[in-house]
């Protein structure tokens, strides 16, 4: 199984601040079909995840454009451009490319 | 809109069988995927397994034997059942279109 390793387990950060988090893929996650299934989503405290990237830097519909995610084949990050309040929450990245789907550890975005 | 919904019981003896259901609107079965992902009490997400548009499974090696998901298409339902609960098996379970849209979850706790 591909193994997703996220970095770091917990990230602290003030309002405004910009932050990043790291998913490295134990294998290639670039598919034969020429995509690269590796999305990213927030669950905040008592809810469902929600999706917020898909396919590495697709923004999810609804989503505000200060989140952004890069990278390629193995390495992977999710950009918070100015944290604010509500991103508060455990943020998972996720792979489809290969079976079984598998998801990070996560990591927890805790408001300063 | 689309919209999922999980039901089933709370509680499950050990060694018994959970019956779940994940009842759809805003999507067709027949052309979206459905997958059940599950998350015991304060740790990260699981994926179990999926039905395909075209009624083909996948599911996750490790519940393989134990696991089977199917579907009623003139209901807009997708069910899961899994037999031989343990304890480890405590936790909430959700189902989700694609995993882009995700129901609110049940809880499901393993316990005599």
């Amino acid at each position: 199984d591909v193994v997703l390793t996220q970095t770091p387990p917990t990230l602290s950060a003030t309002i405004g601040q910009s932050v990043s988090i790291s998913c490295r893929s134990s294998q290639s996650l670039l598919d034969s079909d020429g995509d690269t299934y590796l999305n990213w989503l927030l669950q905040r405290p008592g809810q469902s995840p929600q999706l917020l990237i898909y396919s590495v830097s697709n923004l999810e519909s609804g989503v505000p454009n200060r989140f952004s995610g890069s990278g390629s084949e193995t390495d992977f990050t999710l950009k918070i451009s100015g944290v604010e309040a509500e991103d508060l929450g455990v943020y998972y990245c996720m792979q489809a490319t290969h079976a079984p789907l598998t998801f990070g550890s996560g990591t927890k975005l805790e408001i300063k | 809109q689309v919209q999922l919904k999980e039901s089933g019981p709370g509680l499950v003896q050990p060694s018994q069988t959970l019956s779940l259901t994940c009842t759809v609107s805003g999507f067709s079965l027949t052309s979206n995927s459905v997958h059940w992902v599950r998350q015991p009490p304060g740790k990260g997400l699981e994926w179990m397994g999926g039905i395909w548009g075209d009624g083909s499974t996948d599911y996750n090696s490790a519940l393989k034997s134990r696991l089977s998901i199917s579907r009623d298409t003139s209901k807009s339902q997708v069910f899961l059942k899994m037999n031989s609960l343990q304890t480890d098996d405590t936790a909430i379970y959700f189902c989700t279109e694609g995993l882009d849209a995700w129901g609110q979850g049940a809880s499901v706790t393993v316990s005599s």
